[in-house]
């Protein structure tokens, strides 16, 4: 079955330190997104990608980046990591076109001290 | 601004009974799509259920179906016969136009909804 996993499930780092969140996905989709999910806040979008080499700032993207070298993986870069990035990240991707599903992966619990 | 208003922070409901949640949302387009999520307490999101702004019947899945009225800017979730089970967070989405031309999913800040027994 396809799927869209992430790892590591949960990680604790330090202030200051360079993150990276996986995210692969085997639907073959065209579209992948990454989201933050706090208390009050719901979900909101950090980036997406439409494609190969296409990369798209969402609403909340400073300090963090993402690059697409292939169709299944979007990986999650926090540049230098802060306390304000302790979150749950989720990443998600769909189809090309109108959006009609959108599927999650398990989400990453991530704690910066 | 494209915007997802849940209004109810809880809800509670008894074991077989249905149960209603509640969204509203605020958009421009004319063309958008609502989705309802299921976050249960081991965390991951679940897609359940999609309905397009140019659908004429409203969408269902097994025991979910999806209240749409375009008038009110209501998508509302139905659960029959509620299952200790759903106990969980549920969380409306609506596909928006974001810059370029491109699409995003907004989020409401969710419903808990907890089965009693």
């Amino acid at each position: 079955d396809a799927e869209i996993t992430q790892s590591p499930r949960h990680k604790i780092t330090e202030t200051g330190r360079q993150v990276t969140l996986a995210c692969h996905q085997t639907w073959n989709h065209n579209n992948m997104f990454w989201y933050r999910q706090d208390l009050g806040h719901g979900l909101r979008l950090i980036h997406y990608s439409y494609g190969v080499q296409d990369t798209n700032k969402g609403e909340v993207s400073d300090g963090y980046s993402v690059s697409r070298s292939n169709t299944e993986d979007l990986p999650l870069t926090l540049e230098s990591a802060a306390s304000s990035q302790t979150s749950v990240y989720f990443c998600a991707s769909s189809e090309s076109g109108l959006v009609t599903e959108a599927f999650f992966g398990q989400g990453t619990r991530l704690t910066v001290v | 601004a494209q915007k997802i208003t849940q209004t109810q922070p809880g809800m509670f409901v008894q074991e077989k009974e249905a149960v209603t949640l509640d969204c509203t949302y605020d958009t421009s387009d004319p063309s958008y799509g609502l989705f309802w999520y299921k976050q249960p307490s081991s965390g991951e999101m679940i897609f359940l259920i999609y309905q397009g702004s140019y659908d004429q019947q409203n969408a269902t899945e097994g025991r979910y179906s999806l209240n749409f009225q375009k008038a009110r800017k209501s998508a509302n979730l139905v659960i029959s016969a509620s299952q200790l089970g759903d106990s969980a967070m549920y969380f409306c989405a609506m596909r928006a136009l974001w810059k370029g031309g491109s699409e995003k999913l907004v989020f409401g800040k969710g419903t808990k909804l907890t089965v009693n027994p």
